[in-house]
C-alpha cells in the first residue's frame, strides 16, 4: 500500500514557466513533509520542508503547498531554470522529525525545455 | 562542512555472498539512516541508527543489519544476497533535533550477479 503518491512520473515544463509537482498522501498521522531533488548518479538533496502546522513555506524559487484536508501536497518552481531537470521525490513523517524513517514517493521526472 | 561519505560507490557480488557498506555522517550528527532505492519500489527505509543503537526499522529481512560505532559512523550488512538485493543503497544523517531534514550521501550501487 503506497502511503505517498506521486501520480506523473515525468513532467516536461519549458524554461522561465512554473513547474508544479504534486503529490497526495493517505496516511493521516503525517506531519512533516519534504521534497528532495535527486540528479543521476547523486543521492537525493534536500530541498524544502512544511510542517503540518502550516499551508505554505517559500524559499526562493520554490514554493511548497499543503492542503491537509486533501492530503495534498504540491511543489511550485518560479521561474523554471534548466538546471532544475532532475527527479523530484515527495516525502513524509509521522513523528514530525526527519530521522524516524521517511515515507517516498516514487518521484517525478521533471524536464526543462529551453 | 563535508557531506555524508559513502564507500564504495560500485560493488559487484555474487548470490550467496555477503557484503558490508559504509557511511560516514556530517560532522556532529548522531542520528544515520539507510535507504534502498529500486527502479520498482523507489526508496524504501531500512532502518535508523541513533547513538550506536536501532532507533527504527523498516521492513526488511534479517539479512539486512546494520550498526554504529562510537563515532557516529555507521555500516550495513547485507548477508546470504539474492539478485533483487541489486540496488542503490543510501545512507542518510540528520542532527536529530525536531523537523531536521535528512542529508544523503551518494550512495553505493550493488550489483548481484
Amino acid at each position: 500500500d503506497q502511503q505517498v503518491k506521486q501520480n506523473s512520473p515525468s513532467l516536461s515544463v519549458q524554461e522561465g514557466r512554473i513547474s508544479i509537482l504534486n503529490c497526495d498522501y493517505t496516511n493521516s498521522m503525517f506531519d512533516y513533509f519534504l521534497w528532495y531533488k535527486k540528479y543521476p548518479a547523486e543521492g537525493p538533496t534536500f530541498l524544502i520542508s512544511i510542517s503540518s502546522i502550516k499551508d505554505k513555506n517559500e524559499d526562493g524559487r520554490f514554493t511548497v503547498f499543503l492542503n491537509k484536508s486533501a492530503k495534498h501536497l504540491s511543489l511550485h518552481i518560479v521561474p523554471s531554470q534548466p538546471g532544475d531537470s532532475a527527479v523530484y521525490f515527495c516525502a513524509a513523517s509521522d513523528s514530525g522529525g526527519g530521522a524516524d524513517g521517511l515515507t517516498f514517493g516514487k518521484g517525478t521526472h521533471l524536464i526543462i525545455q529551453p | 562542512k563535508a557531506g555524508v561519505t559513502q564507500t564504495p560507490r560500485y560493488l559487484i557480488k555474487t548470490r550467496g555472498q555477503q557484503v558490508t557498506l559504509s557511511c560516514s555522517p556530517i560532522s556532529g550528527h548522531r542520528s544515520v539512516s539507510w535507504y534502498q532505492q529500486t527502479p520498482g519500489q523507489g526508496l524504501q527505509f531500512l532502518f535508523e541508527y541513533f547513538s550506536e543503537t536501532q532507533r527504527n526499522k523498516g521492513n526488511f529481512p534479517g539479512r539486512f543489519s546494520g550498526r554504529q560505532f562510537s563515532n557516529s559512523r555507521s555500516e550495513m550488512n547485507v548477508s546470504t544476497l539474492e539478485l533483487g538485493d541489486s540496488a542503490l543503497y543510501l545512507c542518510a544523517s540528520s542532527s536529530d533535533s525536531r523537523n531536521s531534514p535528512l542529508h544523503f550521501g551518494n550512495g553505493t550501487r550493488l550489483t548481484v550477479t
